[in-house]
């Protein structure tokens, strides 16, 4: 069963404006998310990640929402420009899962001119 | 800067061959993880290792094994290829940030 999923497999912004990714979990012992970027034939790179003890972190551009009520996680890219067209991935890991990630089935963005 | 190497970018084999998979880290770490990323399903872990000669199955392990020697190097084994395991291999490493991998470049392959 899917425990972190994005149920968007495709987004297009267009240049300047926000971007939001979604990603929902079902699993309550998850305590930190993390988002990752990949570019076609490249490995993921990490981007930002949450601890599920805030609601919501930043870092220049990308901020990360998390609502635990909801088991939901955004990531807000603010403005969005034509390199950050990747596939965005939402991970979530657990204590005791020796650092293990659950990933979701990612989003494509795509940043239009 | 951590850096995560994979042995081969593209890699082509034939249907029942046996595929080595290797995946070498620099900077220490003690976890390593290997995923294959398909269309559709996103990352799906194969194995990992939280120390040298230790391993644990992931979620989809069949078809698979590992060997984990020495703590820098993480080999993926493909005992008998089947075209259902054509798919981008992903490796990673984790060091002292709790969660956060460090991935390698990945491999693309195709049986055939």
């Amino acid at each position: 069963d899917q425990q972190v999923k994005q149920n968007s497999p495709s987004l297009s912004v267009q240049e300047g404006r926000i971007s939001i990714l979604n990603c929902d979990y079902t699993n309550s012992m998850f305590d930190y998310f993390l988002w990752y970027k990949k570019y076609p034939a490249e490995g993921p790179t990490f981007l930002i990640s949450i601890s599920s003890i805030k609601d919501k972190n930043e870092d220049g551009r990308f901020t990360v929402f998390l609502n635990k009520s909801a088991k939901h996680l955004s990531l807000h890219i603010v403005p969005s420009q034509p390199g950050d067209s990747a596939v965005y991935f939402c991970a979530a890991g657990r204590p005791g899962g020796g650092n293990k990630l659950t990933f979701g089935t990612g989003t494509q963005l795509k940043v239009e001119l | 800067d951590v850096k995560v190497t994979q042995s081969s970018r593209y890699l082509v084999k034939r249907t029942g061959e046996k595929v080595f998979l290797e995946c070498v880290q620099d900077m220490d770490h003690e976890n390593m993880f290997w995923y294959r990323q398909d269309p559709g399903l996103g990352l799906r872990l194969i194995y990992f290792s939280y120390d040298v000669k230790m391993k644990e199955k992931g979620d989809i392990p069949e078809g698979y094994s590992v060997s984990r020697e020495k703590k820098e190097r993480f080999s993926l084994i493909l005992e008998s290829a089947s075209t259902n395991q054509t798919s981008m291999y992903l490796c990673a490493s984790t060091g002292t940030a709790p969660y956060e991998q460090y991935f390698g470049p990945g491999t693309r392959l195709t049986v055939t």
